[in-house]
């Protein structure tokens, strides 16, 4: 079964850019995943999906400054001109026949 | 918009039972894979199960099989989860979600959750 790995923090200036990273287990890196944000006491919200060709469809109403991309094994998530509600946990995930996974998380510090 | 609105959580003795329920609304509920993903106190999200568009196809996390029952309603636009023998690892939120993109399980709407506390 896929594995996914994100590194636990990363942070980050207002107004600056951050790509947070998914890492595909081996022999895994043609999967789909999708990236959700989780604020401080909310739900989880579905940002985008990526594909292993690093094409991404984002949610309904999720801003520009929010991207994908891939390489390899790696997924990525791209923010732009970070906001102060940009500070949150980051999942990815992703999902076979008989299960869905998710990575541990990346909480996002906005400094 | 599609709106998933849990409930049916609540405090529940270890080996206890509890049913909760998730109401759709804002889509063609039959249509669509659905999930429940917890999240216990501090954690991250952890998968539990789905159930295929008609219900004949469910999935669940090892540690629920056997004590968990995903179903769902499509007259009622209402997904379940029936959870027995509850254990003090199961307090979470639970959240349902729809399986979307085009896929069975990319999460791309969510529920706010119930909180489900299994204490003594």
């Amino acid at each position: 079964q896929v594995v996914l790995t994100q590194s636990p923090s990363a942070s980050a200036s207002l107004g600056a850019s951050v790509k947070l990273t998914c890492t595909l287990s081996s022999g895994h890196s043609s999967y789909d995943i999708a990236w959700h944000q989780q604020q401080p006491e909310k739900g989880p919200r579905f940002l985008m999906k990526v594909n292993s060709a690093g094409s991404h469809n984002k949610g309904d109403g999720i801003p520009d400054r929010f991207s994908g991309s891939s390489s390899g094994a790696e997924r990525y998530l791209t923010i732009s001109s970070l906001e102060s509600e940009d500070e949150a946990d980051y999942y990815c995930q992703t999902w076979g026949t008989a299960y869905v996974v998710f990575g541990g998380g990346t909480k996002l510090t906005v400094l | 918009e599609v709106q998933l609105v849990e409930s049916g959580g609540g405090l529940v003795q270890p080996g206890g039972s509890l049913r909760l329920s998730c109401a759709a609304s804002g889509l063609t509920f039959s249509s669509y894979w659905m999930s429940w993903v917890r999240q216990a106190p501090g954690k991250g999200l952890e998968w539990v199960a789905k159930i295929k568009q008609d219900g004949s196809d469910k999935y669940y996390v090892g540690s629920v099989e056997g004590r968990f029952t995903i179903s769902r309603d499509n007259a009622k636009n209402s997904l379940y989860l029936q959870m027995n023998s509850l254990r003090a690892e199961d307090t979470a939120v639970y959240y349902c979600a729809r399986g979307g993109c085009s896929t069975t399980s990319c999460l791309d709407s969510w529920g706010q959750g119930t909180l489900v506390t299994v204490s003594s």
